[in-house]
């Protein structure tokens, strides 16, 4: 069975700084990862899709990488700022009914 | 604009009064699906369709029902609502059942059941 591990589950740093957050997952049969942010009573904003069959996506400061054999993603932030400030989940596809095994997710605060 | 919407966005509803938490999608997307979240759970898949008339039940489907009669609309039914059903529920679609595609979320829905 599936499972996505996130860590860490909070994370506060200054403004300004470059920050890595780590998913992990059990099986490594997956078709994709996704990258999802939610801010606070809002709904999940897809940051970054990566493909079994990439290594890594950029879009803007975020950079998301893929390691397939060993059951790791990260995502990079390059130079934080406070509107950064989110939960930020990760979760893997994989399966016959293509359904997404979210992690727990990492509240990350940039502080100004 | 391409987006999921979801109505009611917060319900607080009693115990055994039936409801429906509708979605739709402007997409033309094959897949759909629900999730919900709980502290500490994450987010747990309920429901998903691979397209029109073809659901089927995901990890947590007890407690809910679903229709698709048309592409565009997935509701989700609570039949006789439970207090352990309060939670935050999200509808999602992907172009097509294939892993390959992203999946794109509505805004969510809090329900409430006392």
């Amino acid at each position: 069975k599936q499972e996505v591990t996130q860590i860490p589950a909070a994370l506060s740093v200054p403004e300004g700084e470059n920050l890595v957050l780590n998913c992990s997952f059990t099986d490594s049969a997956i078709y994709n990862l996704q990258w999802f942010r939610q801010d606070p009573g809002k709904g999940l904003t897809s940051l970054l899709l990566i493909q079994s069959s990439q290594r890594e996506q950029t879009s803007g400061r975020l950079n998301a990488s893929l390691d397939k054999s060993s059951g790791r993603s990260t995502l990079y932030i390059a130079a934080s700022q406070p509107g950064d400030s989110a939960t930020y989940l990760c979760a893997v596809r994989g399966g016959a009914t293509n359904k997404l095994i979210f992690g727990t997710g990492t509240l990350l605060a940039v502080q100004p | 604009e391409a987006q999921v919407t979801q109505n009611p966005r917060y319900l607080i509803t009693v115990t055994g009064k039936k409801l429906t938490v509708t979605c739709s999608q402007n997409m033309n997307h094959e897949y759909m699906s629900w999730y919900r979240q709980d502290p500490g759970l994450g987010l747990r898949q309920i429901y998903y369709s691979m397209n029109v008339e073809a659901t089927d039940k995901g990890d947590v489907p007890e407690g809910y029902k679903v229709s698709r009669k048309e592409k565009r609309n997935f509701p989700l039914i609570l039949e006789s609502p439970s207090p352990n059903q309060t939670s935050l529920y999200f509808c999602a679609s992907s172009l097509f059942p294939s892993g390959v595609y992203e999946q794109y979320f509505g805004p969510g829905t809090r329900l409430t059941v006392t």
